[in-house]
């Protein structure tokens, strides 16, 4: 059975610090994908990235870095010199690529940055 | 510009009465999903289609159904609502089994 677990359920840092928000995954197929999304205040979804399991380059976007390793089934998610901005619930989901189409959300995290 | 339409977007109704959620996407997108967001559970998903007239169970289908008759289109429907399928509703598509989703901008639907 696959699962998302996003063990931090809120976190709250002041602004300008970095923070880690974790994602730990599990999945008995060899073929799969991973995404963090966003939700702000205002309710949307929102694409940040996504990985396939082949694929375990660390990435690099502005502020935002991902940390994907197989070896512990995680793909974590750091934003540095946090923004007022980005206080909002980030979700970790799985989704796999055999034969179905079945997607898993984790329980999300909601960040709040203080000022 | 490339979108995902729901609606309505706010709806209230009664324990029993049919209502259906329409949701379309412009992108020419064969993958679609529906999923509920409840408080502290996350985003559930209810049911997806790989395809015109291809449609399976997520994992919270239970008193819902959808349809998947033209590609852009696909319906979420309660046949007989109950409170406990008052939640925050979203469609989503892609373009590849995969890839990233698109989200419409959610309905909320309380059941009395």
């Amino acid at each position: 059975a696959q699962k998302v677990t996003q063990a931090q359920t809120e976190i709250s840092v002041v602004e300008k610090e970095d923070v880690t928000l974790d994602c730990v995954y599990e999945t008995r197929d060899t073929t799969y994908y991973l995404f963090w999304y966003k939700q702000p205040p205002s309710g949307e979804l929102v694409f940040l990235i996504r990985r396939n399991s082949f694929d375990e380059q660390n990435e690099i976007s502005g502020r935002y870095s991902w940390n994907f390793q197989k070896s512990t089934s995680s793909f974590n998610f750091t934003i540095t010199a946090s923004q007022v901005v980005d206080s909002a619930v980030y979700f970790c989901a799985l989704r796999n690529n055999m034969g179905d189409d079945k997607i898993i959300f984790g329980k999300g995290t909601r960040l709040h940055i203080l000022p | 510009e490339a979108q995902v339409t729901q609606n309505p977007r706010y709806l209230i109704t009664v324990t029993g009465k049919k209502l259906t959620v329409t949701c379309s996407q412009n992108m020419n997108h064969e993958y679609m999903s529906w999923y509920r967001q409840d408080p502290g559970l996350g985003l559930r998903q209810i049911y997806y289609s790989m395809n015109v007239e291809v449609t399976d169970k997520g994992d919270v289908p239970e008193g819902y159904k959808v349809s998947r008759k033209e590609k852009r289109n696909f319906p979420l429907i309660l046949e007989s609502p109950s409170p406990n399928q008052t939640s925050l509703y979203f469609c989503a598509s892609s373009h590849r089994q995969g890839g990233e989703q698109y989200f419409g901008p959610g309905t909320r639907l309380t059941v009395t």
